[in-house]
C-alpha cells in the first residue's frame, strides 16, 4: 500500500499568510494527486487534482504542485474561510489512501 | 445542479448488515466511477471501495473485503454499499463520491455499530 505523509500535522497562521502543506507518498505516484479541505461536521470538498489541477469553482488562492512522491498545497493569503482541515490523496493505485491531515487554525 | 443524497445509516449491532444507498442527480451517472469513502469520528478518512461506471470493476481496502459489497443501478441513477458482520471499527460517517479522484461528495450517513 501507498502511504501518504502531510506535514505539519497542524499549523497556527494568520490571516493573510502564506501557507504551504506538504504530502509524501511512500513511492511514486506521478501526478495521481488530490486535495481536499474539510471544516468541522461538513463533507470534504475537493480543491485540486492531478497534482496542480484547481477545480472549478475553487479561488485561485489555492495552488498545488510536486509529481513522484513530494506534492504540496499553497494557500497564498490565508482568509478566515481557509481554517480547516486538508487531506492528500492519492489515486494511482488500490487501495487509495489518504494523508492524516493538517489542521490549520487561527493564530 | 450536481448532487449526491445517502442514506441508510443507523445503529446496528455487531454482527448485524446494513444497506446503504446513494441517490445522484445533475450528471450522467453512467459515464463515472463512483466510491465510498468513510471517516470515523475525530480521525481522518479512509477510501473503502469503487465501482466502474459499468460496473465491471470493483476494488475494497482489505479490512472490508469479504463483507461490504458495492454495487450501482444506472437505470437508477443510484450506488449502493451492503455492509454484512458490521464490527464497532465500521462506525463512521460514510461518504459517497464521484470518481476515483473524488471531485464530488455527499452530506454523508451516519453508520453506528454498537450493542
Amino acid at each position: 500500500d501507498i502511504q501518504m505523509t502531510q506535514s505539519p500535522s497542524s499549523l497556527s497562521a494568520s490571516v493573510g499568510d502564506r501557507v504551504t502543506i506538504t504530502c509524501r507518498a511512500s513511492q511514486g505516484i506521478s501526478n495521481y494527486l488530490a486535495w481536499f479541505q474539510q471544516k468541522p461536521g461538513k463533507a470534504p470538498k475537493s480543491l485540486i487534482y492531478a497534482a496542480s489541477n484547481l477545480q472549478s469553482g475553487v479561488p485561485s488562492k489555492f495552488s498545488g504542485s510536486g509529481s513522484g512522491t513530494d506534492f504540496t498545497l499553497t494557500i497564498s493569503s490565508l482568509q478566515p474561510e481557509d481554517f480547516a482541515t486538508y487531506y492528500c490523496q492519492q489515486y494511482n493505485s488500490y487501495p487509495l489512501t489518504f494523508g492524516g491531515g493538517t489542521k490549520v487554525e487561527i493564530k | 445542479e450536481v448532487q449526491l443524497v445517502e442514506s441508510g445509516g443507523g445503529l446496528v449491532q455487531p454482527g448485524g448488515s446494513l444497506r446503504l444507498s446513494c441517490a445522484a442527480s445533475g450528471f450522467t451517472f453512467s459515464n463515472y466511477w463512483m466510491s465510498w469513502v468513510r471517516q470515523a469520528p475525530g480521525k481522518g478518512l479512509e477510501w473503502v471501495a469503487n465501482i466502474k461506471e459499468d460496473g465491471s470493476e470493483k476494488y475494497y481496502v482489505d479490512s472490508v473485503k469479504g463483507r461490504f459489497t458495492i454495487s450501482r443501478d444506472n437505470a437508477k441513477n443510484s450506488l449502493y454499499l451492503q455492509m454484512n458482520s458490521l464490527r464497532a471499527e465500521d462506525t463512521a460517517v460514510y461518504y459517497c463520491v464521484r470518481h476515483y479522484y473524488m471531485d464530488v461528495w455527499g452530506k454523508g450517513t451516519t453508520v453506528t455499530v454498537s450493542s
